[in-house]
């Protein structure tokens, strides 16, 4: 599996937009890029994933340069429930043993 | 709520003890799952069952025996566990071979574990 890089946290304040970038160089071909979301004391929850250019759904946005060697969540006017650790998988389609890493952890304040 | 439900939900057993986790999936999934996660580590997968065969063991020791009697209900049995065996237990469910967001795995919401 390619390796993911993303920093180990992050601060915001609410009503700001916060983008998450992770790096994954090694990213093969038949690669898609997940991420999900965990709050303390509980099981982590899908958000969006994608392969290419940009994703959108009702929570985030994911951005996917050409090379796809990186991406970036983008999550859209945070507000204090957002404050969890974010984490960045890539895998194949179907791959059941996700990896996941130490992730991002969001701080949002008041 | 995420269609997945574990119990208990917190659990404190001595180093004799036997008990179980039990994981059960609303969501007419074929696979389950059992992680892992210590205090200040990443998630580690521990076990993979797909339509109730194992198929998945991730050099997880002898004292962790998981069984899958079904593919709604997944449980963990315990014995002679360590200290250093607390942890937060998640069970996770996946509907595999589909053609959209195949690595989507829903989780429940664990099982608090401490051994003394």
């Amino acid at each position: 599996l390619a390796k993911t890089t993303q920093p180990i946290s992050m601060d915001s304040y609410e009503g700001q937009e916060v983008n998450i970038t992770c790096s994954h160089n090694n990213i093969a071909t038949n690669d898609y890029i997940t991420w999900y979301q965990q709050f303390p004391s509980q099981g982590p929850r899908f958000i969006i994933q994608g392969y290419k250019t940009k994703v959108t759904n009702e929570v985030a946005s994911l951005f996917i340069p050409a090379d796809r060697k990186s991406s970036t969540l983008s999550l859209p006017r945070v507000s204090l429930s957002d404050t969890a650790v974010y984490y960045c998988l890539v895998a194949p389609r179907g791959f059941q043993k996700l990896v996941f890493g130490t992730g991002t952890r969001l701080l949002v304040s008041p | 709520e995420t269609g997945v439900t574990q119990t208990p939900r917190h659990l404190v057993m001595g180093m004799t003890n036997k008990k179980s986790l039990k994981c059960e999936q609303h969501l007419g999934h074929n696979a389950m799952y059992w992680y892992k996660q210590s205090a200040k580590k990443p998630l580690e997968l521990m076990f993979v069952y797909n339509f109730k065969e194992q198929t998945e063991n991730n050099s997880v020791p002898s004292r962790f025996s998981p069984e899958c009697p079904n593919s709604s209900h997944l449980f963990l049995h315990l014995h002679t566990l360590q200290p250093e065996d607390s942890a937060l237990y998640l069970c996770a469910s996946s509907l595999i071979w589909t053609s959209e967001r195949d690595n989507e795995q829903f989780f429940g919401p664990g099982t608090r574990l401490t051994v003394l």
